[in-house]
């Protein structure tokens, strides 16, 4: 079966500082990949997603994420965070029937 | 940008009653989507839907939940009989076609009390 992994439940990093938030995925075929950000009590905004083509994807707010098919990996990285980058972000995976399978995801915390 | 809608934001119901989430997903999207997050857990699948019919659920839809498309606009999901755990967010999706155009709405949080 499909799953995800985020391995880090909490990361806290300083405001300036780069990211990087690491998701393992675990799929048979060409998988596609996406990442979410959502702050308390509210919905699910999608920062990027991967299909296929160019490994290095480029999102909203300055995010990006790389997939290695390698590592199965799709880590999300920022260069420079910002307070208002505070927020859970969540990795998913399409699996059967094009449903979405999350990762448990990443509480991020900014301190000034 | 389209959207997918979700009324109401919030609803608040008593145990034991029934209650209707209300989703008006993308005019021309095909495949319809329930999903569930538990406060301060991750995103769940509950169900899929195409072709008037479900095509997928998961051990979480059981048989107190049900989803209809009534009207060809709206896609609803119904709990017949809510209970304490089943305060959650609740979120709709749908898509045309393959998963590029995947969209969620913004959830309704449900609180039954």
């Amino acid at each position: 079966a499909q799953s995800v992994t985020q391995p880090d439940i909490h990361i806290t990093v300083s405001e300036g500082a780069s990211l990087e938030l690491r998701c393992n995925y675990s799929y048979g075929a060409t998988p596609y990949l996406f990442w979410y950000v959502q702050s308390p009590g509210q919905g699910l905004q999608l920062l990027l997603k991967y299909f296929s083509g160019d490994t290095l994807v480029q999102g909203i707010k300055g995010f990006e994420a790389e997939f290695k098919r390698s590592q199965s990996s799709f880590n999300l990285r920022k260069p420079s965070v910002h307070w208002s980058d505070a927020a859970e972000y969540f990795c998913a995976v399409v699996s059967g029937n094009e449903k979405l399978t999350f990762g448990t995801g990443t509480r991020l915390t900014i301190i000034p | 940008e389209p959207e997918v809608t979700q009324t109401p934001s919030h609803q608040v119901t008593q145990m034991g009653q029934e209650v209707i989430l209300r989703c008006v997903p993308i005019s021309n999207h095909l495949y319809f989507y329930w999903y569930r997050q538990i406060l301060g857990q991750k995103v769940e699948f509950l169900v899929s839907f195409y072709n008037n019919e479900i095509s997928e659920k998961s051990e979480i839809f059981d048989d107190q939940f049900s989803v209809e498309r009534p009207d060809g606009s709206n896609f609803t999901l119904k709990i017949r009989s809510t209970k304490l755990e089943d305060s959650a967010m609740y979120f709709c999706a749908s898509r045309l076609s393959g998963p590029r155009n995947y969209t969620f709405g913004s959830g309704t949080r449900l609180t039954v009390v």
